[in-house]
C-alpha cells in the first residue's frame, strides 16, 4: 500500500480484556517497529522485527505484551489483561532497512476503562 | 531518565518570522538526530536529520544545527508558515546490539504560527 496502515484507529477495552492491534506495513519493507506514545509524551520503542524475526523486544513493558509478524508482512501487537496504564497511542513504523528512515502509521489509540 | 529533552512544551511565532525549536540530549552514543512533525490523529512524519559528525543540515526552509559539545540541537524554520503549526518531536538514534537503529524521542514542542 501507499503507507503504513493500522487498525483499529480507536479501541476501548475494559480492564482485564485482551486486545490485538494490527499493522500493515508498506509492501516490501523488511523492518517493522512498534512504539507506544502515552499522553503528553514522545513515542517510546517497544519492539523491532526484521522480516518475521523479532530481533529486539527490549522495550516491551511486561510479559502481557506480545508481538508477532509470522509471514514477514502484517504484524499484530497483543496486550493481555489490559490495565489502565496501557492507555496510549500505539504506533507502527516500517522501513526498507533497520535504520531510522522509517514511515509511521497513524496509530491506534487504546483507552482502557 | 529522559535522554532527549525538549524543555519548551509550546511556542508561538508570527507568520513569516523564524521559528527555533530546541532539544538537549545526554547520551553521547547517539549517532543521528532527527526531527519529526506530527499533526493531530496522524503518525509522526520525518522532517530532517543530521549525522553526529556534522554541525548543520539544511533542506529548504528547515535547518538543523548540532552542537555536540553542548549536546544540543535546534531546528530553524524560516520563514514560518501557518501549515507549520504542529507538534515537533526531536529524536536521537543509536544502533542496538541487535543491529537496528532505535529512536529515543523528546516530549515534543507544539508550534503555533500566528497569521
Amino acid at each position: 500500500g501507499a503507507g503504513v496502515s493500522q487498525s483499529p484507529r480507536y479501541k476501548v477495552a475494559k480492564r482485564g480484556q485482551d486486545v490485538a492491534l494490527r499493522c500493515d506495513p508498506i509492501s516490501g519493507h523488511v523492518s517493522l517497529f512498534w512504539y507506544q506514545q502515552a499522553l503528553g509524551q514522545g513515542p517510546e520503542f517497544l519492539t523491532y522485527f526484521q522480516n518475521e524475526a523479532q530481533l529486539d523486544k527490549s522495550g516491551l513493558p511486561s510479559d502481557r505484551f506480545f508481538a508477532e509478524r509470522p509471514e514477514g508482512s502484517v504484524s499484530t501487537l497483543k496486550i493481555q489483561r489490559t490495565q489502565q496504564e496501557d492507555s496510549a497511542v500505539y504506533l507502527c513504523a516500517s522501513s526498507f532497512s533497520a535504520s531510522y528512515g522509517y514511515t509511521f502509521g497513524s496509530g491506534t489509540r487504546l483507552t482502557v476503562v | 531518565d529522559q535522554q532527549v529533552k525538549q524543555n519548551s512544551p509550546s511556542l508561538s511565532v508570527q507568520e513569516g518570522r523564524i521559528s527555533i525549536l530546541n532539544c538537549d540530549y545526554t547520551n553521547s552514543m547517539f549517532d543521528y538526530f532527527l526531527w519529526y512533525k506530527k499533526y493531530p490523529a496522524e503518525g509522526p512524519t520525518f522532517l530532517i536529520s543530521i549525522s553526529s559528525i556534522k554541525d548543520k543540515n539544511e533542506d529548504g526552509r528547515f535547518t538543523v544545527f548540532l552542537n555536540k559539545s553542548a549536546k544540543h540541537l535546534s531546528l530553524h524554520i524560516v520563514p514560518s508558515q501557518p501549515g507549520d503549526s504542529a507538534v515537533y518531536f526531536c529524536a536521537a538514534s543509536a544502533r542496538t546490539n541487535f543491529g537496528n537503529e532505535k529512536l529515543t524521542f523528546g516530549t515534543g514542542t507544539r508550534l503555533t504560527i500566528i497569521p
